[in-house]
């Protein structure tokens, strides 16, 4: 069975940093397109970021997130991260992992990261 | 980038009647289209990939359809385990673009 645990969400202030893991069993990090989406409470979904399959592992950005936040994996540990620098009010909501390509699944439980002072 | 816009925001539907969700493009984003459904508390679930495939375990009652900016995603004899939200999203590899919708809440009338 394929699945996916965030952990990691906490209460940060803004302008604080935070740390967000993904581990994944049942598939492999590195041989699939993998992603980050965020619903803030009440709100829909938004794209967060997306790692390439690969050695080379290229990696993208939505506007909101771009220059703050960085998608990376340890292959050795099966696990997808988002480190989130500069957070703001507005990065509040949940954030979920999920293998990307023709379609997002599976999707992991999520996490919860509040960004208040 | 390309804007998705669902509609309506809000449908009122009884069980076993059918229900029709549209999404449209705001420029052509071919067959990338998926749907997903969000029940409360709970991760999105895949349901239809490629604008008409359905995912792995979704029931037929799903049927998706649609190409290049009008879409549309079918429930047919809605069970009480159907209403949730629904939201559609395109998908371009590259240049990487994976904008949702705003989603469509699907209520019991």
């Amino acid at each position: 069975e394929v699945q996916l645990v965030e952990t990691g969400g906490g209460l940060v202030q803004p302008g604080g940093s935070l740390r967000l893991s993904c581990a994944a069993s049942g598939l492999t990090v590195s041989s699939n397109y993998m992603s980050w989406v965020r619903q803030a409470p009440g709100k829909g979904l938004e794209w967060v970021s997306i790692i390439h399959a690969g050695s080379g592992g290229t990696t993208f950005y939505a506007e909101s997130v771009k220059g703050r936040f960085t998608i990376s994996r340890d292959d050795s540990k099966n696990t997808l991260y988002l480190q989130m620098n500069s957070l703001r009010a507005e990065d509040t909501a949940v954030y979920y992992c999920a293998r990307s390509g023709t379609g997002f699944d599976p999707w992991g439980q999520g996490t919860l990261v509040t960004v208040s002072s | 980038e390309v804007v998705m816009t669902q509609s309506p925001a809000t449908l009122s539907v009884s069980p076993g009647e059918r229900a029709t969700l549209s999404c449209r493009a705001s420029h052509s984003v071919n067959s990338n289209l998926a749907w997903y459904q969000q029940k409360p508390g709970q991760a999105p679930r895949l349901l239809i990939y490629a604008a008409s495939m359905r995912a792995t375990g979704i029931s037929a009652r799903f049927i998706g359809s649609g190409s290049g900016t009008e879409f549309t995603l079918t429930i047919s004899s809605l069970q009480s385990e159907d209403f949730a939200v629904y939201y559609c999203q395109q998908y371009n590899n590259w240049p990487p673009s994976y904008t949702f919708g705003q989603g469509t809440k699907l209520e019991i009338k």
